[in-house]
């Protein structure tokens, strides 16, 4: 099945820093969504961007579905952006078999 | 609305206990989701439900039981239970057709003792 790894595992910041998470997937995908996972298990949709940029906020990310790649950048963090990120994908071949990423853990202190 | 609406948000049962996890949503989604997620590890697959049918299983013990009686509406029946299937139990819904974005309910947190 298609694979989805994310980077960084961990990230650390002060508050107010910018930071960038990166999702690899080993296929092609018809569908690739961003979540962030509160600490009370929730998931909570951010982008849906199978190809292309979309901004919403201090939130941005941007699909490059050729080169099988997503990027979420959070500007100007605060503590309530922590919390796990995950990226979750459908292959093409894989109709309704959403595949999650392996997460980012992000931490972001006063 | 873009809400799918999990019941109950914990459960704890013993392992010879019955007990079941309920999930709807009013969005007219055609397909539903059961995701289990243990600590650390992302969600992980359980069953899809396509137009009220069962579309995949990825090879869950018969201990789990999906029932999904209309098209709002995803059971997950729960029977003879191990302590390590405790975790945390998400319901999720999307139109059904590949290419559109999907919704998660809060979740059901299950202890199994």
């Amino acid at each position: 099945g298609i694979q989805v790894e994310q980077s960084p595992p961990d990230l650390i910041l002060q508050e107010g820093a910018n930071s960038t998470l990166r999702c690899n997937f080993s296929d092609s995908v018809n569908n690739l969504q961003w979540f962030h996972q509160n600490p009370w298990g929730q998931l909570i949709n951010l982008f849906y961007i199978p190809s292309g940029t979309k901004q919403n906020g201090r939130l941005s990310a941007t699909t490059v579905a050729t080169e099988r790649y997503s990027l979420l950048y959070i500007s100007s963090s605060q503590t309530t952006d922590s919390g796990v990120y995950f990226c979750a994908v459908i292959n093409s071949g894989g109709y309704q078999k959403v595949t999650f990423g392996t997460g980012t853990k992000l931490q972001v202190i006063p | 609305d873009t809400e799918v609406t999990q019941t109950p948000k914990h459960l704890v049962m013993g392992m010879t206990n019955k007990k079941s996890l309920k999930c709807e949503q009013h969005m007219g989604h055609r397909a539903m989701y059961w995701y289990k997620q243990k600590a650390k590890k992302p969600p992980e697959l359980m069953f899809v439900y396509s137009y009220e049918k069962l579309s995949i299983n990825e090879s869950v013990p018969s201990r789990f039981s999906p029932e999904c009686p209309n098209s709002s509406l995803l059971n997950l029946h729960l029977h003879a239970l191990q302590p390590e299937d405790s975790a945390l139990y998400l319901c999720a819904s999307s139109p059904g057709r590949t290419g559109n974005t999907i919704y998660f309910g809060e979740g059901s947190w299950l202890t199994v003792v």
